[in-house]
């Protein structure tokens, strides 16, 4: 049972936006920053936002961020099949002292 | 070019000990805080424990308290994690994490590809 909550499976077809959501509480997302993570399984996982909505460089303005209370989402739109990946949030947790990640999402592009 | 190259991943019987390393390279690695997160088959990224750049500062997940010891050599480059008394449970592929600044507390931006360590009699 992660931390944070995320759905486990999303989907979408090229072209189409869809949205990642990621649930927390007062201890993380509530009082932290959010980050995103796109991972394929065997390999680097990459920094896709950071600080709720910012993206470093060479990630496209595709991928956006926000926070708002104890959430988080991430949306991806002009969906396009190389985005087919697993997503993550994550949050440094103040009771925990320690970060947090959420479940997964994996992404399919149908 | 950050690189990060984990090793030591091997397989292990339960109870006994492991030291996973990674050696950093692409940047001036004493300036950062350094982590590792797993990822256990077929589940998600769990992350593990935090050292910041001088050592000062060393944080672990409830899952490895105890048990496992971070440490890191500057002059070398290099991170470790010291793992006793390993579980069925801590069967993951290994990642070695760079953190965003000198503290644990920001986010990770590079990763390594991982060393896997299974564990089981």
């Amino acid at each position: 049972q992660s931390v944070l909550t995320q759905p486990p499976s999303a989907s979408g077809t090229p072209g189409q936006r869809v949205t990642i959501s990621c649930s927390g509480s007062s201890s993380n997302i509530g009082s932290n920053y959010v980050y995103w993570y796109q991972h394929l399984p065997g390999t680097a996982p990459k920094l896709l936002i950071y600080r709720n909505n910012q993206r470093p460089s060479g990630v496209p303005d595709r991928f956006s961020g926000s926070k708002s209370g104890t959430s988080a989402s991430l949306a991806i739109s002009g969906l396009r099949s190389e985005d087919e990946a697993d997503y993550y949030c994550a949050a440094w947790d103040d009771s925990l002292s320690g970060w947090v990640f959420g479940g997964g999402t994996k992404l399919t592009v149908l | 070019e950050v690189q990060l190259v984990e090793s030591g991943g091997t397989l292990v019987q339960p109870g006994r000990s492991l030291r996973l390393s990674c050696a950093a390279s692409g940047f001036t690695f004493d300036d950062y805080a350094m982590h590792w997160v797993r990822q256990a088959p077929g589940k998600g990224l769990e992350w593990v424990s935090g050292i910041s750049r001088s050592s000062g500062d060393i944080v672990y997940a409830d899952s490895v308290k105890g048990r496992f010891t971070i440490s890191r050599d500057n002059a070398k480059n290099s991170l470790f994690l010291q793992m006793n008394s390993l579980r069925a449970e801590d069967t993951a592929l290994y990642y070695c994490a760079k953190g965003y600044t000198s503290s644990c507390t920001e986010e990770f931006d590079h990763w390594g590809q991982g060393t896997l360590v299974t564990v089981s009699s």
